[in-house]
């Protein structure tokens, strides 16, 4: 297996443009979780779903953060309108299980940077 | 809300040297303590600890919990340049669904 495929692996965009970042989990794995690091605020999470559901999105900074996953193979975290406060990495990992901590594989991340 | 306090935040040893990471932890429903080490890409699984005072161990590295005091150590022997890398702790808490609160980290540095 490829293990967690993220793209882009490096985005830079300008204030105000609208960024989506891409994840293809493990096959088999049944829930995803995406992160953000900052130096400021370490790793952070953001939402995660189970089979396909989101769960929690508490970790969602504001409005302006979206994540779907439409199918099991493939989710979106969308930021519009971004800010250069969002600029960070973001990981998306997954794991197989249905409840509590089952051991998470991360991708590689994308470096996100807003001008 | 849930806090993970992780000591010191860097650490420079010379190769051969022992060194001990700590971790502190405030944390709703505690389920289980976990340490990932990330060096330049995205972190990677080491132990998951869920009972007080069993050791996990695997080769060099080293991990103990106390529920108690609310504090985990991370310990690594006859530390080699490869040891070198940004150690996370994190805790997974239930507060309604799943909680996972990561400290920032300490950044360790072998040197030869």
């Amino acid at each position: 297996d490829a293990g967690v495929i993220q793209s882009p692996r490096h985005e830079v965009t300008e204030m105000g443009q609208e960024v989506t970042l891409r994840c293809k989990p493990i096959s088999g794995h049944n829930s995803l979780f995406w992160y953000r690091q900052t130096m400021m605020r370490g790793l952070e999470l953001l939402i995660y779903f189970n089979n396909n559901v989101p769960i929690d999105d508490s970790g969602m900074p504001e409005d302006r953060f979206s994540a779907k996953m439409p199918n099991a193979s493939f989710s979106t975290l969308k930021i519009q309108p971004s800010e250069p406060r969002d600029s960070a990495v973001y990981f998306c990992a997954s794991s197989y299980g249905t409840s509590g901590y089952n051991e998470q594989f991360f991708g590689p991340g994308t470096r996100l940077t807003v001008l | 809300e849930d806090k993970v306090v992780q000591s010191p935040l860097s650490l420079v040893v010379h190769e051969g040297d022992t060194v001990t990471l700590n971790c502190s932890y405030e944390v709703t429903n505690f389920r289980s303590l976990l340490w990932y080490k990330q060096e330049k890409k995205a972190p990677t699984f080491l132990f998951m600890l869920t009972s007080s005072g069993i050791e996990k161990k695997s080769g060099r590295l080293s991990s103990i919990l106390d529920k108690k005091e609310l504090f985990s150590i991370l310990n690594i022997t006859a530390t080699q340049t490869g040891d070198s890398a940004i150690y996370l702790c994190a805790v997974e808490g239930w507060a309604g669904s799943y909680q996972l609160t990561f400290g920032k980290g300490t950044k360790l540095s072998v040197i030869p």
